[in-house]
């Protein structure tokens, strides 16, 4: 079946600009996290959902970010007023409630700021 | 939160087996262990879990002692594609606490497999 898909893959913006980043987590599950990940770092937790609703949104850097999750499948997260500390790979993963099921991640939007 | 200490990189060569150890002192009841591999333009992908004693499957061996504060990745017989960054996470589901940032990665090995 089809695995955790994000788009756009890559994204330029100039500073100051809008962006919204999109993942299409695998059916069935209820589960999506959001990550940040700069160049040879490790990754970031942003934000966590459980079906529609965000428990967890304590890993957001800032009110600039934001995230919705919509009939408990697609998930967007929006930067607003883009800074070139934004620049990074963002990359969401879902996973099955319940029984530490593993996470399945994206393979993530890479995010230039210029 | 349960902090993770890894080397940050390890060289091999091919055919050897390669043991990486994650040490987490204050892992808590409910936690897992769970290993990831990462490859460079790619999401991170599942390897193993293990919650005590050993886990094997296809893929690698998982080693928790008793006290379950470190854990060990086995590989056998690496190969030049199983170069990547591992991280090792521990966390417990967050359903049960309501706060996923337990599932907080940390910065990971590079292993560099040799010819």
């Amino acid at each position: 079946g089809a695995g955790v898909s994000q788009s756009p893959s890559n994204k330029v913006t100039e500073k100051g600009k809008d962006v919204e980043l999109r993942c299409d987590p695998i059916s069935g599950h209820t589960a999506l996290y959001w990550y940040r990940q700069s160049l040879g770092q490790g990754l970031e937790f942003l934000i966590y959902f459980q079906g529609n609703s965000a428990p967890d949104k304590s890993g957001l850097p800032s009110d600039r970010f934001s995230a919705e999750r919509t009939g408990g499948s697609v998930s967007t997260l929006t930067i607003q007023r883009t800074q070139q500390e934004d620049s990074a790979v963002y990359l969401c993963a879902s996973s099955f409630a319940g029984g530490n099921s593993p996470l399945h991640f994206g393979n993530g939007t890479r995010l230039t700021v210029t | 939160l349960a902090k993770t200490t890894q080397p940050i990189s390890m060289d091999s060569y091919e055919g050897q087996e390669v043991n990486i150890t994650c040490s987490h002192n204050n892992i808590a009841t409910n936690d897992y262990i769970t290993w990831y591999q990462q490859f460079p333009s790619q999401g991170p992908r599942f390897i193993i879990q293990g919650y005590k004693t050993k886990v094997t499957n296809e893929v690698a061996s998982l080693f928790i002692p008793a006290d379950r504060k470190s854990s060990t990745l086995s590989l056998p017989r690496v190969s030049l594609s199983d170069t990547a960054v591992y991280y090792c996470l521990v966390g417990d589901e967050p359903i049960s606490s309501g706060s996923a940032r337990q599932l907080t990665f940390g910065s990971g090995t590079q292993l560099t497999v040799l010819p």
